[in-house]
């Protein structure tokens, strides 16, 4: 059974460009949430995506966006990048039984420079 | 502010050596809480737990949650090198908060020397 899937792997981008960050779920889970990882701060919560629909967002500037397919893959851009973004970007997926934790991908990690 | 909170934030063992892992958390909407262990990028699940008093037990890994006073404890007995990681405690709280679904403590980077 495949895990989540994030591509690419690593990516280096310049101060204001954009990027957009891929996702496929595991199949069968319909809820996809993204999650960035840094030194300091740690994980902290993107959104959240349940059958194409946004369901929760956190605290994180307009720049980061996202979206979610009818196949539940996800992806999630950032536009106008700055020094400050660079991370480890984390997606999980998580099927419909409620007894049951989230799965993550490796991670995409985004170095701005 | 919902919040979780590890400790100790890094801890060095022997191998053979048992630990306990600490995560106290205050979350309005507690649905479960959960363990990852994470080495490298993709934290990977260890536990789930819902139910207060009830030992999860996997291996050498255990791990109990007491929902009165909101705080779990992860132990590992006879630690091995493979147990290097960074143990990462999360609350999952219902849908709707602007912290998310599953909300984070810093966790606790372990290292065991042979």
């Amino acid at each position: 059974k495949a895990g989540v899937t994030q591509t690419p792997r690593y990516l280096i981008k310049t101060r204001g460009q954009q990027v957009t960050l891929s996702c496929s779920p595991i199949s069968g889970h319909r809820s996809v949430s993204w999650y960035q990882q840094t030194p300091g701060q740690g994980l902290q919560f993107l959104f959240e995506y349940f059958s194409e629909t946004q369901r929760n967002k956190g605290n994180f500037p307009g720049r980061f966006s996202g979206r979610q397919f009818s196949n539940s893959r996800s992806e999630m851009n950032v536009s106008t990048l700055e020094l400050g973004d660079s991370a480890l970007y984390l997606c999980a997926s998580k099927p419909p039984a409620e007894n049951y934790g989230y799965t993550f991908g490796s991670g995409t990690r985004l170095t701005v420079v | 502010e919902d919040k979780v909170v590890q400790s100790p934030l890094s801890l060095v063992v022997h191998e053979g050596d048992t630990v306990t892992l600490n995560c106290s958390y205050e979350v309005t909407n507690f649905r479960s809480l959960l363990w990852y262990k994470q080495e490298k990028k993709a934290p990977t699940f260890l536990f789930m737990l819902t139910s207060s008093g009830i030992e999860k037990k996997s291996g050498r890994l255990s791990s109990i949650l007491d929902k009165k006073e909101l705080f779990s404890i992860l132990n590992i007995t006879a630690t091995q090198t493979g147990d290097s990681a960074v143990y990462l405690c999360a609350v999952e709280a219902y849908p709707g908060g602007s912290q998310g679904n599953l909300i984070f403590g810093k966790g606790t980077k372990l290292s065991v020397k042979p």
